[in-house]
């Protein structure tokens, strides 16, 4: 079965840390990988699409790269603001897996 | 402006099969290359995809879960119908329905649902 493997499962960090969450895809998906946000208590939004394309209105420290099976979601200065879940998905064709998420808090 | 709403019970006893609507506003979902998919999340877990239905009416289940689940469509009233036979505690979670476009101009799960929570329990 295919599946996306997210790393890590939590982290915690300070104020303007640089932060790199990591998703591996079981098959080669190309770059039809998106990378969504969830603060508590609502409703997950997409950051990231296509690997690397920000979606309109999301800060520029937020970046996303990577190709076939390995991903990786940077925040290059981490802000209050981001403590959230973040989840990774293959959205091409089905199925259409979610990472297990990285749960982001500040240290 | 595109919103999506789910719709269903919110107690459903064990055995039982649930149904979800999914409501589609501000668009078609037969004139639109647009998809529709499934996802639930426990009380504290991670999300988990369970169904899409895309535009060309092709489906595609969690194959954890094959055999439960049934997608469908009517785009005379822009809904997106799941069905999930023999509910257990361990599905009770939030439901979320999410609207895709497909192809080049895709965007990922741009749109989604507030969610709707379902509780299994007798």
């Amino acid at each position: 079965d295919f599946q996306m493997t997210q790393s890590p499962s939590s982290l915690s960090a300070s104020v303007g840390d640089r932060v790199t969450i990591t998703c591996r895809a079981s098959q080669g998906i190309g770059n039809s990988l998106a990378w969504y946000q969830q603060k508590p208590g609502k409703v997950p939004q997409v950051l990231i699409y296509a690997a690397s394309t920000l979606q309109s209105g999301v800060p520029s420290r937020f970046r996303g790269s990577g190709y076939g099976t390995d991903f990786t979601l940077t925040i290059s200065s981490l802000q209050p603001e981001d403590v959230a879940t973040y989840y990774c998905q293959k959205y091409d064709v089905g199925p259409l897996t979610f990472g297990g998420g990285t749960k982001v808090e500040i240290k | 402006q595109v919103t999506l709403k789910e719709s269903g019970p919110v107690l459903v006893k064990p055995t039982e099969t649930l149904t979800l609507t999914c409501t589609v506003s501000g668009l078609s979902l037969s004139t639109d290359k647009k998809g529709v998919s499934w996802i639930r999340q426990p009380p504290g877990k991670a999300l988990e995809w369970l169904a899409h239905i895309y535009s060309s009416d092709g489906k595609s289940y969690n194959t954890s879960l094959r055999g439960r689940l049934s997608i469908s469509k009517d785009t005379s009233k822009s809904q997106v119908v799941l069905s999930m036979i023999n509910m257990d505690p361990v599905d009770t979670a939030t439901y979320y329905c999410a609207l895709i476009t497909e192809g080049s101009s895709s965007r990922a799960f741009d749109y989604w649902g507030q969610g709707t929570l379902v509780t299994v329990s007798s």
